[in-house]
């Protein structure tokens, strides 16, 4: 399988606790973003990056949430002291040089979040 | 700031009936546009994209968008669905200014066998 990849599919964790998801996307993509989708919502952007460098934070990223790409291959995402509001897939999506609007995006199968 | 509104939440058709799902945009810069389609269970899936040139675009499945820029607009078609079809159905624009999607809230499509 060639596509974004995502690990865990699925994570519970009480309230207060730290967690962290992986995306591994396509090797050849230098950009990588990531997502949040809480039910009834689209994909919300938390941040990218290209290559190593983390390009764009939205707003949405509170002090508890920070991601890394080290060496531009793997991403993680991590937060800390997780509370019940953090309930959401996270998704990833990679893209290649380029134009995302040419190239397209490739969106892995996401993480899904429960605190309780 | 860039925005993106899909008018239903919920569409419930018949198979065989005509599709067409409604998506408008805000943003004021030249625009990149998408829809997207979720599976039951599955992740995001490109139906089709306008960059520029035809605002008539074709996708997979069968399925075909129209630009109207002067509508703002950017709705989703099918001549005839299939039970298949059903799905959650998202409209994107690449509205970021490092390319990051901008997403509508999404429509659920459900077709009766």
């Amino acid at each position: 399988d060639t596509g974004v990849s995502q690990n865990p599919r699925h994570k519970i964790t009480k309230r207060g606790q730290n967690v962290t998801f992986r995306c591994d996307p396509i090797s050849e993509h230098n950009r990588l973003y990531w997502y949040r989708q809480t039910l009834g919502q689209g994909p919300e952007f938390l941040t990218y990056f290209q290559n190593e460098a983390q390009l764009e934070k939205s707003r949405l990223l509170s002090d508890r949430f920070s991601a890394e790409r080290p060496k531009g291959s793997f991403s993680t995402l991590e937060i800390q002291r997780t509370e019940q509001g953090d309930s959401a897939m996270y998704l990833c999506a990679s893209a290649g040089r380029g134009s995302p609007a040419n190239y397209g995006y490739t969106f892995g199968s996401g993480t899904r979040l429960t605190v309780v | 700031a860039q925005s993106v509104s899909q008018h239903n939440h919920h569409v419930i058709l018949s198979e065989a009936a005509s599709l067409e799902l409604g998506c408008n945009y805000s943003y004021g810069g030249t625009v990149n546009l998408f829809w997207y389609v979720q599976y039951p269970g599955q992740h995001l899936q490109l139906l089709l994209k306008y960059f520029s040139g035809d605002p008539l675009v074709k996708g997979i499945k069968g399925f075909e968008a129209e630009f109207i820029k002067s509508k703002f607009s950017f709705n989703l078609r099918k001549p005839s669905v299939q039970w298949s079809d059903t799905a959650e159905y998202f409209c994107a624009v690449n509205g970021g200014s490092q390319g990051n999607l901008i997403f509508g809230k999404g429509t659920k499509l459900s077709v009766k066998p």
